[in-house]
């Protein structure tokens, strides 16, 4: 079956504009990560969706960051009013169940700010 | 609430071993380990529940000691299709948050 899927797989947007990017995650699956990994940085984590519950946004750099799983399934990052330091890969993955389970990740999407 | 991994960075020759350790400081209720190649997404290695299991991947295994906190992956008699970044990813318990949090990585390099 088809995997995470992100898009674009590619942004080049400029600074001070705002960007959304897209998770659509496997079917069935009921949590979904947002992460960000900078050259050569880890996997910072963003934003956790877990079925219906309140997500925990507690990685959220700032209030220039949101996003929203609509339906139990595809999520949207927004980033607003964008700065270079934004510049990353943001990755999307989601898993079968909340605890426990094998994270499946998408390609990512590159954004870049200039 | 990020695990911390150690080494930064390893540089093996073709049939070494090598051991990733990851530690955290908050009370775990599983550990994940992933492998992920330039360019690539991370792929899933294995994951580890408290209770201090051990589990192996062909020549690529891992221990989870839920007291210290702690688990460590070891790579035997290295190939060159393991080079890649590791990351190890930890899940707290109850009162330290659901989210899969990821290390910095471990950037591993097999040469012939």
């Amino acid at each position: 079956g088809a995997g995470v899927s992100q898009s674009p797989s590619n942004k080049v947007t400029e600074k001070g504009k705002d960007v959304e990017l897209r998770c659509d995650p496997i079917s069935g699956h009921t949590a979904l990560y947002w992460y960000r990994q900078s050259l050569g940085q880890g996997l910072e984590f963003l934003i956790y969706f877990q079925g219906n519950s309140a997500p925990d946004k507690s990685g959220l750099p700032s209030d220039r960051f949101s996003a929203e799983r609509t339906g139990g399934s595809v999520s949207t990052l927004t980033i607003q009013r964008t700065q270079q330091e934004d510049s990353a890969v943001y990755l999307c993955a989601s898993t079968p169940t909340n605890r426990a389970a094998e994270a499946f990740f998408g390609q990512g999407t590159r954004l870049t700010v200039v | 609430q990020q695990p911390v991994q150690s080494p930064q960075a390893v540089i093996l020759r073709e049939g070494e071993d090598a051991v990733i350790n990851c530690s955290s400081s908050k009370a775990l209720y599983s550990v994940h380990w992933y492998r992920q190649k330039h360019g690539e997404a991370p792929v899933f290695l294995m994951i580890l529940l408290k209770g201090g299991e051990q589990k192996g991947h062909e020549k690529i295994s891992a221990s989870f000691n839920e007291k210290k906190q702690q688990s460590s992956l070891y790579l035997t008699a290295s190939q060159l299709s393991y080079s890649g970044t590791y990351f190890c990813g930890t899940e707290g318990g109850a009162n330290s948050g659901y989210a899969l949090n990821f290390g910095k990585g471990t950037s591993l390099l097999v040469t012939p």
